[in-house]
């Protein structure tokens, strides 16, 4: 099963750091971990992606466990601005030769003023 | 400014009456897909495209067509809609299908089939 598990919703501070969680467990060695996120009434959008490393970038950080198994989205000073919906999808190569990219529900961030 | 162009935003029409929803990428992207997406289900691939005159299923075709004649393009097609297609349509695309390329995402579309 290409799906993660994060958890349905979450609430942070304003101004606070916001640590999201996503669980992969069945990951395999070639796929890549991706972020995205949905702000109400848009499009999904990218946040972050990796494989092995942590990766920054301006938007936020991803820590991938040793193990790969789980990352964690890190958003460093959230504001009301990333009030959203957060997707953790795998991104891999399905059985048939082409790239799959799975969303499940993700996780709704609420920050409170 | 580079985008994913939907249209039209909102969409409501009668069962069996054919439409097609535009998706339209100025980012010279090989890669191209619609998702729909449901309460409780996510986000759910319907077709995508890896480049012009190349198209393939995702998990819910069912219902849907899609071409690819010119690489910006890529428009979403119901031949008969029924309600159960009632949903927001999201159209995506990416430089490529690798594994570490982004997808851009429009802004949707909400269709609703009476």
């Amino acid at each position: 099963d290409a799906k993660t598990t994060q958890p349905n919703s979450m609430e942070s501070n304003e101004e606070e750091p916001v640590h999201l969680p996503c669980n992969h467990s069945t990951i395999s060695g070639t796929d890549y971990i991706h972020w995205y996120r949905q702000l109400p009434s848009q499009g999904p959008e990218y946040v972050i992606h990796g494989l092995t490393s942590n990766v920054n970038n301006r938007m936020a950080s991803l820590a991938i466990a040793e193990d790969r198994k789980s990352s964690t989205l890190i958003l460093h000073r959230a504001t009301l601005r990333d009030a959203a919906v957060y997707y953790c999808i795998r991104k891999l190569i399905s059985n048939f030769g082409n790239e799959k990219l799975t969303f499940g529900t993700g996780t709704r961030l609420t920050i409170i003023p | 400014e580079a985008q994913v162009t939907q249209n039209p935003r909102y969409l409501i029409t009668v069962t069996g009456k054919k439409l097609t929803v535009t998706c339209s990428q100025n980012m010279n992207h090989e890669y191209m897909s619609w998702y729909r997406q449901d309460p409780g289900l996510g986000l759910r691939q319907i077709y995508y495209s890896m480049n012009v005159e190349v198209t393939d299923k995702g998990d819910v075709p069912e219902g849907y067509k899609v071409s690819r004649k010119e690489k910006r393009n890529f428009p979403l097609i119901l031949e008969s809609p029924s309600p159960n297609q009632t949903s927001l349509y999201f159209c995506a695309s990416s430089l490529s299908e690798e594994l570490n390329e982004k997808l851009f995402f429009g802004s949707g579309t909400q269709l609703s089939v009476l």
